[in-house]
């Protein structure tokens, strides 16, 4: 266990207001990422970043914002949703030790803009 | 830029059958390379993995062999069952740019009795 939360878990929001997914981890990593799943596209990243307040973008981060002002919490911001954000979104972190390289994820927060 | 390639699914199967998901990748670098499972409504977990050329990654009777030649990770195991049903996605990690890491699109496998 990565010891990753991801909230909330399923969201059901309206084209146009201001949506916020929240990753917590307990492990004390410096890496953290968030990615999206779609049909046919796999995981894409977002967003990561590699330590409080370092953040970098990924390949498909028009539209959303991260933020990072403690090691184990990681936000994903949609300012104003669109139907296009409709997705899966993860949350990972990045293992190190033993497990360098291998990325740990959460459970997934769905998330559905009408 | 970096890529990974992997076999089109679905993938359907009897139990007991063998399994072959064909990986491919494209890397400047010298990556690890990672095979994940994905169960309905769960986050990936990792299923096995390899951190150079010739490497074999083993895990639950799945097995996949680092091939540097043919910039290939190929995932096999000998008899699945239905429990193996899942999506299934092949990646590379590199150890420079913050360890992003590059997935494939998954391959959907479903076994049945």
């Amino acid at each position: 266990d990565a010891g990753i939360t991801q909230s909330p878990r399923h969201k059901v929001t309206e084209t146009g207001t201001p949506v916020t997914l929240r990753c917590h981890q307990t492990e004390n990593h410096r890496y953290m990422y968030w990615y999206r799943q779609d049909p046919g596209h796999g995981l894409r990243l977002i967003h990561y970043s590699y330590g409080v307040k370092d953040t970098d973008k990924g390949e498909v981060s028009d539209g959303y914002s991260v933020s990072r002002s403690k090691t184990e919490d990681f936000l994903l911001t949609l300012e104003s949703a669109t139907s296009s954000q409709t997705s899966v979104y993860f949350c990972a972190i990045k293992g190190g030790g033993a497990d360098a390289g291998e990325l740990f994820f959460g459970e997934g927060s769905r998330l559905t803009v009408l | 830029g970096d890529s990974v390639t992997q076999m089109e699914g679905p993938v359907t199967l009897s139990e007991e059958a063998f399994l072959t998901i064909n990986c491919t990748y494209t890397a400047t670098g010298y990556p690890s390379l990672f095979w994940y499972v994905q169960y309905p409504g769960e986050g990936l977990q990792l299923l096995l993995k390899a951190t150079k050329a010739d490497d074999k990654g083993s895990n639950k009777g799945f097995e996949a062999t680092y091939r540097k030649e043919t910039t290939s990770f190929h995932l096999e195991k000998g008899s699945v069952q239905v429990s193996d049903s899942a999506v299934y996605f092949c990646a590379l990690g590199l150890n420079t740019n913050a360890g992003k890491s590059t997935f494939g699109d998954g391959t959907t496998l479903t076994v049945k009795p």
